[in-house]
């Protein structure tokens, strides 16, 4: 069963851009445009807040956006806002349902 | 819209059985794959079980399988997951998830359930 690989954590101050990287396999993401990122604020629910790498579903700010190259997936926050503050976890197709470990975003 | 809502989560004992269920709505439930995702207190994502729009194929994670059975009922637009030999290490949030290319695409609010004796 393959893995995606994130950091544990990252952190930026308000108004920074910080990015998250995913790392899977040439089988997973390295194939497919088909990469997924779920934010979670402590106490709630995941919510979907990108799909197909670099979609955005309606109503997720246009400050989240996603790329990919090769078999590692990125996920960019820029101008950083206090409501930021989550984990985030990845998902590829072809990756056997295994989510990403999660990153916890701090906003500093 | 989509909306999702789980139940059926509680405290048993372990070697106890439980049965959850997920009220689907605002779409075509037939249409879709479905799955059910848990998380542990304090942990990670963990994907559990999966199933095909029509019920034809169904995966199950390798900590669950033989335990655990996922099943869905079209004319109640619900899905369902059978969980037997339930060990302390099943405790968690249990998610109910529409699947859009092997990811959830919408969530549940998710089920509680504890295994302790």
């Amino acid at each position: 069963q393959s893995a995606l690989t994130q950091p544990p954590s990252a952190s930026g101050s308000p108004g920074q851009s910080v990015t998250i990287s995913c790392t899977g396999t040439s089988s997973d993401i390295g194939t497919y445009n088909y990469v997924s990122w779920h934010q979670q604020h402590p106490g709630k629910a995941p919510k979907l807040i990108i799909y197909e790498v670099n979609k955005r579903p309606s109503g997720v700010p246009d400050r989240f956006s996603g790329s990919k190259s090769g078999s590692t997936a990125s996920l960019t926050v820029s101008g950083l806002q206090a409501e930021d503050e989550a984990d985030y976890y990845c998902s590829s197709h072809a990756a056997n349902g295994v989510f990403g470990g999660g990153t916890k975003l701090t906003v500093l | 819209q989509v909306h999702l809502v789980e139940s059926g989560g509680g405290l048993v004992k372990p070697g106890g059985s439980l049965r959850l269920s997920c009220a689907a709505s605002g779409f075509t439930f037939s249409d879709y794959y479905m799955s059910w995702i848990r998380q542990a207190p304090g942990k990670g994502l963990e994907w559990v079980s999966s199933i095909s729009s029509v019920s034809t194929y169904t995966h199950y994670a390798d900590s669950v399988k033989g335990r655990f059975t996922i099943s869905r009922d079209a004319a109640r637009n619900s899905l369902f997951l059978q969980m037997n030999s339930l060990r302390a290490e099943d405790t968690a949030v249990y998610y109910c998830a529409r699947e859009y290319w092997s990811s959830p695409d919408y969530w549940g609010q998710g089920t509680l359930v504890t295994v302790s004796s």
